[in-house]
């Protein structure tokens, strides 16, 4: 099955400043890119997600690219503000099954004011 | 409003003890899935349901089954529960597939 890695599994950042996740995969069958976001005791969020025949995609403050042939893909946060306090998960389908997504471990991300 | 509702929401139980985790979405959704969530492993995927009557293994399935009869509802039922299935589950709904799941609030589960 699918193997999704994630990195850093912890982000201090200050506010203000970017910061960035990167979740890398091995199934190069794999072609759908989620982003989730899990605040405190709350449920997971989708974000942002991408598609296989793009290489970066942009939405306000966040962005995603893909890196296809290096099998990874990363989350950019900018200009970070106390409300981007959370965990984020980076996932992928198993391979040419989607309906089976696995999920990196989760980075938490801290924003320091 | 378009949601994903569990129940219940906090369940301490004993060893043993057959239980039943529901879960309900109001979207028409065809797909839905069960995860658990453990600090430091991410969300694994226990079942996953297609459609009504299909419903296939995901990555964690042992000691779990599941059931699709109605598009609406998809219950986790633990047989027989051990401490090792001590961990938050969520449900999750999709219009298709891994494209944009829909989670439920959460089920925070002990076995003691």
């Amino acid at each position: 099955g699918e193997n999704v890695e994630q990195h850093p599994s912890t982000l201090s950042v200050q506010e203000g400043d970017s910061a960035v996740i990167k979740c890398t995969y091995s199934d190069s069958a794999s072609n759908y890119f989620p982003w989730y976001k899990q605040e405190l005791g709350k449920r997971p969020q989708l974000i942002i997600d991408i598609r296989s025949n793009v290489g970066e995609k942009k939405d306000q403050r966040i962005a995603v690219t893909l890196n296809k042939t290096a099998k990874h893909f990363s989350l950019h946060i900018t200009e970070t503000q106390p409300e981007d306090s959370a965990v984020y998960f980076c996932a992928a389908p198993n391979g040419g099954n989607d309906y089976k997504l696995s999920f990196g471990a989760g980075t938490t991300v801290t924003v320091r004011a | 409003e378009a949601q994903v509702t569990q129940n219940p929401r906090y369940l301490i139980t004993v060893t043993g003890k057959k239980l039943t985790v529901t879960c309900s979405q109001n979207m028409n959704h065809e797909y839905m899935s069960w995860y658990r969530q453990d600090p430091g492993l991410g969300l694994r995927q226990i079942y996953y349901s297609m459609n009504v009557e299909v419903t296939d293994k995901g990555d964690v399935p042992e000691g779990y089954k599941v059931s699709r009869k109605e598009k609406r509802n998809f219950p986790l039922i633990l047989e027989s529960p051990s401490p090792n299935q001590t961990s938050l589950y969520f449900c999750a709904s999709s219009w298709g597939g891994s494209y944009g799941y829909t989670f439920g609030s959460g089920t925070r589960l002990t076995v003691v």
